[in-house]
């Protein structure tokens, strides 16, 4: 059974940093691209970032670049989000989530982990 | 960048309605294109996949269709249970989710 199960997240501070971390199993892992999601509270699901099988291509919304960093650690089954410069407006559950068809959508969701930005 | 405009942005039907939401594309995706549920406090749920296949163990009352711009999500005959907020997804190049339709059971 696929399981994707994220932490890391609390209360940042504006202008700080927080890394999420999203452990997987049930599947190979180093054979699959990595999603990360979020949701703001009340509000619509935005994309925000991914990462290729072997970590060497990333791609990011708009909305994060050059804020937020996604890696990875295929030893250990794990994909991050490095959040950086932090705004209130990053206030979201963040989601990792992943296909094993790549002709399909994002079969695979994690349970999520708030992020909440304030001073 | 894709942008996915999704509509309508809620909607309010009885049980047993036929519901259509749609979702237009600014370019071409082929058919490259999920649709989604969501409750309140859960993930995402995949519905369709590839504009119209169904994803297992979802009810055959939920259909998709279109490719390119245009697409559709049909569910034939409302439940109860299909309170809930609906997605669509674009995968062809990254990836990008409209804004969202918010279903109402009258």
């Amino acid at each position: 059974e696929v399981q994707l199960v994220e932490s890391g997240g609390g209360l940042g501070q504006p202008g700080g940093s927080l890394r999420l971390s999203c452990a997987a199993s049930g599947f190979t892992f180093s054979n699959y691209w990595m999603h990360w999601v979020r949701q703001a509270p009340g509000k619509g699901l935005e994309w925000v970032s991914r990462i290729n099988s072997d970590g060497s291509s990333t791609h990011y919304a708009d909305s994060v670049k050059g804020r937020f960093t996604i890696s990875r650690d295929n030893a250990k089954n794990t994909v991050f989000l490095q959040m950086n410069s932090l705004r209130a407006e990053d206030t979201a559950v963040y989601y990792c989530a992943t296909r094993l068809d790549y002709t399909s959508g994002f079969q695979h969701w994690g349970q999520g982990t708030l992020v909440a930005v304030s001073s | 960048d894709i942008q996915m405009t999704q509509s309508p942005s809620t909607l309010s039907a009885s049980v047993g309605d036929r519901v259509t939401i749609t979702c237009r594309a600014s370019h071409s995706i082929s058919s490259s294109l999920a649709w989604y549920q969501q409750k309140p406090g859960k993930a995402p749920k995949l519905l369709i996949y590839k504009a119209s296949s169904l994803e297992s163990g979802v009810p055959s009352r939920f259909s998709g269709s279109g490719s390119g711009t245009e697409f559709t999500l049909t569910i034939s005959s409302l439940q109860p249970d299909d309170l809930a907020t609906y997605y669509c997804l674009q995968y062809d190049s990254y990836s990008t989710f409209g804004q969202g339709t918010k279903l109402e059971i009258k």
